[in-house]
């Protein structure tokens, strides 16, 4: 089945760039997200890609998708203590039905 | 407030007892989605909707699980004889037509004692 794969845990420094890391094995993916929870929350969409793209960028955000590689990424710029949270990529192959990594928890130290 | 809805935001139980959950989509969204998740994982999909109509079942969706959409616009899903293994958040999600941009609710929070 489908499988998604994080690193679980990133720490950086305000004001830093953060790279947060996913793989994906699903190759008929044709969309790739990622959302961002933060404590006792639901999940903030913040940004997606559509497979036939190799990046996307959204003010502080920028995605980088290697499709050849099933790797994707999400680069977070100038990076803020409001930034901390867990951040999930998820793929879908159509009709949103997504499957999610385990989350990425993200902590930004003063 | 325009989002997703889910009522109640937390539910404590006893094993056994029988709860639902109710999601109010955006306006218009004609998909709406129910995902569970469990302390330290993502999401997991259980069940989605085309108006009324459930298109897709999860194989985590036990025949302990139901879910409605009686009318096309709000849903609600019901756990009977719940045991503790069905704690977790449960999460309500819609998108519009072929728009593939998902938005959660809030969740609700079942705890089982």
């Amino acid at each position: 089945g489908e499988d998604v794969e994080q690193s679980l845990f990133l720490s950086v420094r305000e004001g830093d760039s953060s790279v947060i890391n996913c793989t994906y094995t699903d190759s008929s993916s044709t969309y790739l997200y990622w959302y961002k929870q933060e404590p006792g929350a639901g999940l903030q969409l913040l940004t997606y890609i559509f497979s036939n793209m190799d990046m996307k960028q959204d003010q502080r955000l920028t995605v980088l998708l290697n499709k050849k590689d099933k790797h994707l990424s999400l680069r977070i710029a100038d990076t803020q203590t409001g930034d901390s949270a867990i951040y999930f990529c998820a793929e879908s192959s159509g009709y949103s039905t997504l499957t999610f990594g385990k989350g990425t928890m993200l902590l930004v130290s003063p | 407030d325009t989002g997703v809805s889910q009522d109640p935001r937390h539910k404590i139980t006893k094993r056994g007892q029988n709860v639902t959950f109710r999601c109010d989509p955006i306006s218009e969204h004609n998909r709406l989605y129910w995902y569970r998740q469990t302390l330290g994982q993502g999401p997991e999909f259980l069940t989605y909707f085309q108006n009324e109509a459930q298109l897709e079942k999860s194989r985590l969706l036990s025949d302990r699980f139901s879910a409605e959409r009686p009318k096309g616009s709000f849903s609600t899903l019901e756990i009977q004889r719940t045991e503790q293994g069905d704690s977790a958040m449960y999460l309500c999600a819609s998108v519009l037509g072929n728009n593939e941009k998902l938005f959660f609710g809030s969740g609700t929070q079942l705890s089982v004692l």
